[in-house]
């Protein structure tokens, strides 16, 4: 079965310092994978998308990185602020029946960052 | 531009009541999501309209779930009658045909006693 899984349920991390948060998936073929941030009481919005053939993707303080060998990204936020404690959602693309398509999720991983 | 909103934020019933939960997508947006996440676990994909239509239903749990689109402008998603195990937060999400990213709802949180 598909499975995505993202790295321990909470990361506490310095402020200052860079967090990296792990995404791995199992029997997917994704043409892209999507990171979204969740915080409490409010529905996921949209980071970062990588495609298959992208090895690295950056934007202001955050960069992915999309390994289709391993079946795994990495999202890393550096200089990081206690605004960014939140949880982040790694994201698939899975294509359904009558050419429907939709994006399956992973339970997240939730991050503290501490003053 | 507005975005995504859901109505009502949070619902209490008793089981075997009724709820019916409403999406407005953001303005021009074919595609409408319904989502669900349960205490604990990962957000999970219900259905998907494509205007009026449905698209996919394969992540509906039973038939107590009715989801309907009509014009191809808000969405209602009714739970009857409601189980305990309905309990969670219902998201809804939008995106114009040819996009890849999702803009979703805040949620509509369902406490079923």
């Amino acid at each position: 079965s598909q499975k995505i899984e993202q790295n321990s349920e909470a990361l506490n991390i310095q402020e200052g310092k860079t967090a990296t948060l792990t995404c791995n998936y199992t029997n997917y073929s994704p043409a892209y994978l999507q990171w979204y941030r969740q915080d409490p009481g409010r529905g996921p919005v949209f980071l970062l998308l990588i495609r298959e053939n992208e090895k690295e993707k950056r934007k202001e303080r955050l960069k992915v990185t999309f390994d289709t060998t391993l079946k795994q990204s990495l999202f890393h936020i550096t200089a990081s602020q206690p605004a960014d404690s939140a949880t982040y959602l790694c994201a698939l693309d899975e294509s359904l029946s009558n050419s429907g398509y939709a994006l399956n999720f992973g339970k997240g991983t939730s991050l503290l960052v501490t003053p | 531009e507005a975005g995504v909103t859901q109505f009502p934020s949070h619902s209490v019933i008793e089981k075997g009541q009724t709820v019916t939960l409403r999406c407005d997508p953001i303005s021009g947006h074919d595609n409408l999501y319904w989502y669900r996440r349960v205490m604990g676990k990962e957000i999970k994909f219900l259905l998907h309209f494509v205007k009026e239509s449905k698209q996919d239903e394969s992540g509906m749990p039973n038939n107590r779930f009715l989801a309907e689109r009509t014009g191809g402008t808000y969405s209602t998603l009714k739970v009857q009658p409601a189980e305990l195990e309905d309990s969670g937060v219902y998201f809804c999400a939008s995106r114009i045909s040819g996009a890849n990213v999702l803009t979703f709802g805040a949620g509509s949180r369902l406490t079923v006693l």
